[in-house]
Formats: structure tokens, C-alpha cells, sequence
């Protein structure tokens, strides 16, 4: 069964706490990605990693970092969060590194406050 | 840069009648680029409900069709009758798969569509 699965669904963290969000695939899916989701907007990327240790910046970036440290999995972390980066999570995953195939997990909607 | 955009965010409409919610979508890229519809039920991830990566071509999904006009830079989504278990949020997306977009997707904001029993 060809899944993206993200940990937590749910999430309430205090401003200035650390957030880890974790997603895994396991159909070996070469790139992997972050998106965003905030009421009014579109998705938007946060990273897309190529591969284990090949991470590239999305447009938003900027108070987040990821780690790929096997193919199946991609955190996404934020040191200090601000209230800010109350969202939507959504993590991805593609066969190659184009745009034909992507699998969506469920998302993680955090909230900070 | 590359956008997409969707004018409705909601759109109402009753069993068996048919639907459209519109797309349109910019791009700086000279290649054509991919142009999808995702869809996210209550709960769900997105899923990938129809894709065209040839300009003029035609998608088709579940009795969803989108015709992908480069003329009009349009991926409008269609339906001839709905059902109520179509209600859910419709995404448009646009991917450039060359350079420095190589596997980056552009979303629309969403479209939720309720329809109505």
C-alpha cells in the first residue's frame, strides 16, 4: 500500500518551543517535500530534498530547516516557533525529480501559540 | 515567476447538476509546463485526481474532464453531473519539470465545493 504518513496530525506548541515534524514513504520515492497551507492561499513549498542529504530551499524557507538522513523519511524542524507558522503541514513524495507523480500524506496542522 | 490562480473559493451546487471551477495559470518558463487538479476530501491528503503534460490534451478522472488551452492559459475543471460525495477541495497545479523548477508544484488556493442533496 503506497503511503506518505505524517506524525503528528495535531500539534499545540508554545512560541519559542522547537516543533519536529516527521514524514515517511515507503514506496522509495527519491524526492521528498514540505508544503505549507495557510486559509486563502495555495500550497506552498517550504523545501524539496533530492535525495539523502540533498535538501534545496522552496520558496519559504526562512525559519525552517529539514534533515534526510534515509530516503524514507523527511523532517521537517523549527527551532523557535512563532505564532506565525500556525498552519498546515503537508509532506510529499515523487518517484523522480519531476512533477508527474506526487503523493500527498494527510497533514499535520500545528498550531502555535 | 510561476502562479496559479482560482477565482472561486467556494462553490455551491445541487445533486446532478453540472460543474465548472475555473484555473488559470502564468508561467515565465518557455516550456510548456504540467498542469494538474489535486482534490483533498474532509480528513484526507491530496490526491492527484488528473494530470495533462501536452498543450490542447485532455484529462479525464471519475467524470472530471479538464482541457488544457494554452491560448487562454486555462485548466478549467469540468463535470456534467455531480454526486454529494464530490464535496471536497479542489486544487489546480502547475509544474515546470526543467532547471531550477525541476519538481517544484505551484498550487491554486482551492476551491470547496459543496454540493448539495
Amino acid at each position: 500500500d503506497m503511503k506518505v504518513t505524517q506524525m503528528p496530525r495535531y500539534l499545540i506548541k508554545r512560541m519559542g518551543e522547537n516543533v519536529l515534524l516527521e514524514c515517511g514513504q515507503d514506496m522509495s520515492h527519491e524526492t521528498m517535500y514540505w508544503y505549507r497551507q495557510d486559509p486563502g492561499l495555495g500550497l506552498q513549498l517550504i523545501y524539496i530534498s533530492y535525495d539523502v542529504d540533498s535538501n534545496s530551499e522552496g520558496d519559504i524557507p526562512k525559519g525552517y530547516r529539514v534533515s534526510r538522513k534515509k530516503r524514507e523519511h523527511f523532517s521537517l524542524i523549527l527551532d523557535s516557533a512563532k505564532t506565525n507558522q500556525t498552519s498546515v503541514y503537508f509532506c510529499a513524495s515523487s518517484w523522480d525529480r519531476g512533477t508527474a507523480e506526487v503523493f500527498f500524506g494527510k497533514g499535520t496542522r500545528l498550531t502555535v501559540v | 515567476g510561476d502562479s496559479v490562480t482560482q477565482t472561486e473559493g467556494q462553490v455551491t451546487v445541487s445533486e446532478s447538476k453540472s460543474l465548472i471551477i475555473n484555473c488559470t495559470y502564468s508561467t515565465t518558463s518557455i516550456a510548456y509546463p504540467n498542469l494538474f487538479w489535486y482534490v483533498r476530501y474532509p480528513g484526507e491528503g491530496l490526491q492527484l485526481l488528473l494530470k495533462v503534460i501536452t498543450a490542447g490534451q485532455k484529462g479525464s478522472s471519475r467524470g472530471f474532464e479538464a482541457t488544457y488551452n494554452k491560448e487562454t492559459t486555462s485548466f478549467h475543471l469540468q463535470k456534467a453531473s455531480v454526486q454529494e460525495s464530490d464535496s471536497a477541495v479542489y486544487y489546480c497545479a502547475l509544474g515546470v519539470d526543467r532547471g531550477s523548477a525541476l519538481g517544484r508544484l505551484h498550487f491554486g488556493a482551492g476551491t470547496q465545493l459543496i454540493v448539495i442533496p
